[in-house]
């Protein structure tokens, strides 16, 4: 397994602006997915992109996969405030285990 | 579906005690995962079940902590004797299969306060 590492760290905007993170991993993937954690609740599933696929939505998430530069992004658009949480990305090769990386702290304002 | 269910949600112990904590998974899902989180980082994987078999248990430290899923659905992680360093929420998670395209659904957590 390999660890995604998310960046930025942290990421503060107003209600209704987008928010864009960003995911890095070192070697090749089987597919990619993004997990939210709202504080003292356990991981949320948001999105799997598969390494052949290259753009993927669902509801106001859009996430992008480059596997040429081994990365992806995942974009929140009209952001709410319900939306503050960590995000993760847990790139995947072989076999179901992922590592996760210390995530991007999404704080969205009113 | 009911989702991953833990307990206790809390528990506060001192170094040197004893501490198990319980999961029970979505029905049906074979997978079975415990995680560590130390605050401020994500979850480190402690040991992976499929069905009742230990798939992965590399980042167990076994002198420590034990994990057990006996009949392939409830799991307990213990600690015995805790330490300091073992503060942090212990999350279970679970899924379909071992393949990699299924999502692992979470639950809440165990948050573990070491005096």
């Amino acid at each position: 397994s390999q660890q995604g590492e998310e960046d930025p760290q942290a990421l503060s905007i107003q209600e209704g602006e987008n928010a864009t993170m960003n995911c890095s991993y070192k070697t090749s993937i089987n597919n990619l997915q993004w997990y939210r954690q709202n504080s003292g609740r356990g991981l949320v599933h948001l999105i799997l992109i598969r390494s052949n696929e290259r753009e993927k939505h669902s509801g106001r998430l859009r996430v992008t996969l480059d596997t040429s530069k081994k990365s992806s992004s995942l974009l929140i658009t009209a952001s709410r405030a319900a939306d503050t949480a960590s995000y993760f990305c847990a790139p995947r090769g072989g076999g179901n285990k992922l590592t996760f990386g210390t995530g991007t702290q999404l704080k969205v304002e009113l | 579906e009911a989702g991953v269910a833990q307990s206790p949600r809390y528990k506060i112990i001192e170094k040197r005690q004893s501490v198990a904590f319980w999961c029970n998974p979505i029905s049906g899902h074979a997978t079975l995962y415990w995680y560590q989180q130390i605050l401020g980082q994500g979850p480190k994987l402690l040991i992976q079940f499929q069905n009742n078999g230990v798939v992965d248990d590399s980042q167990l430290p076994k002198d420590r902590f034990s994990a057990e899923r006996l009949k392939g659905v409830d799991s307990t992680l213990k600690i015995q004797p805790a330490k300091l360093e073992d503060s942090a929420v212990y999350l279970c998670a679970s899924s379909l299969e071992l393949a990699g395209n299924q999502p692992q659904h979470f639950g809440d957590g165990t948050r573990l306060s070491i005096l």
